[in-house]
């Protein structure tokens, strides 16, 4: 498995609460992206990273903040959670843009 | 837009029944076609990539194939171990590696 590690797995949390999920890799990569999967709606790319403090958005960036300080680490941030961004997060890390993306296990994120 | 669309939903066979999935995709310049497993609550799992039309990749008892237009995945013998969700992603050129998923096959294999 490529060393990825998502955390927490799990969280359960109120709406206007700040929510941070950590996405921790040891396999010094360039690239880091956060997903969010939903029934109905597969994998939707929210932000990516391709490199220390570079960021883009994805499709689904609004409501989402990211940061990368280190090229071991990158954070999404939901300022002030929503019911509507329930989901499963799942972090990605790949060498480079023509390599392939390889996930962690996801955090399980219910707001209630 | 870009657009990636998985067919069937959901597939059952019996071991050993061999069959396909699709999947459709338009794109603005693909770069590459990528298959993922995925198994539940887990991320998903690296299968294949396909970057031009006519390619062809194997890998135990699946195979997928590449057109200008679609990718199968073939599964040929199946066991009950390749119960999974199969899912389908494009990525095109100065994107940024951004990666499209359809919305994914699930497979279940009855001994």
């Amino acid at each position: 498995d490529a060393g990825i590690t998502q955390s927490p797995r799990h969280k359960v949390t109120e709406t206007g609460t700040p929510v941070t999920l950590r996405c921790h890799q040891t396999e010094n990569h360039r690239y880091m992206y956060w997903y969010r999967q939903d029934p109905g709606h597969g994998l939707r790319l929210i932000h990516y990273s391709y490199g220390v403090k570079d960021t883009d958005k994805g499709e689904v960036s609004d409501g989402y903040s990211v940061s990368r300080s280190k090229t071991e680490d990158f954070l999404l941030t939901l300022e002030s959670a929503t019911s509507s961004q329930t989901s499963v997060y799942f972090c990605a890390i790949s060498g480079d843009t023509n390599q392939p993306q390889h996930f962690g296990d996801g955090t399980r994120l219910s707001i209630l | 837009e870009d657009q990636v669309t998985q067919s069937p939903e959901a597939l059952r066979l019996q071991e050993g029944e061999s069959s396909s999935l699709n999947c459709s995709y338009t794109v603005s310049g693909l770069r590459g076609l990528f298959w993922y497993r995925q198994d539940p609550g887990k991320g998903p799992e690296f299968l294949f990539t396909l970057y031009s039309a006519g390619e062809e990749k194997e890998k135990e008892r699946l195979k997928a194939t590449l057109t200008k237009k679609e990718s199968f995945l073939h599964i040929t013998a199946p066991k009950p171990e390749d119960s999974a969700t199969y899912l389908c992603a494009v990525q095109a050129y100065n994107q940024g590696g951004k990666l499209i998923f359809g919305q994914g096959t699930e497979l279940s294999v009855k001994p």
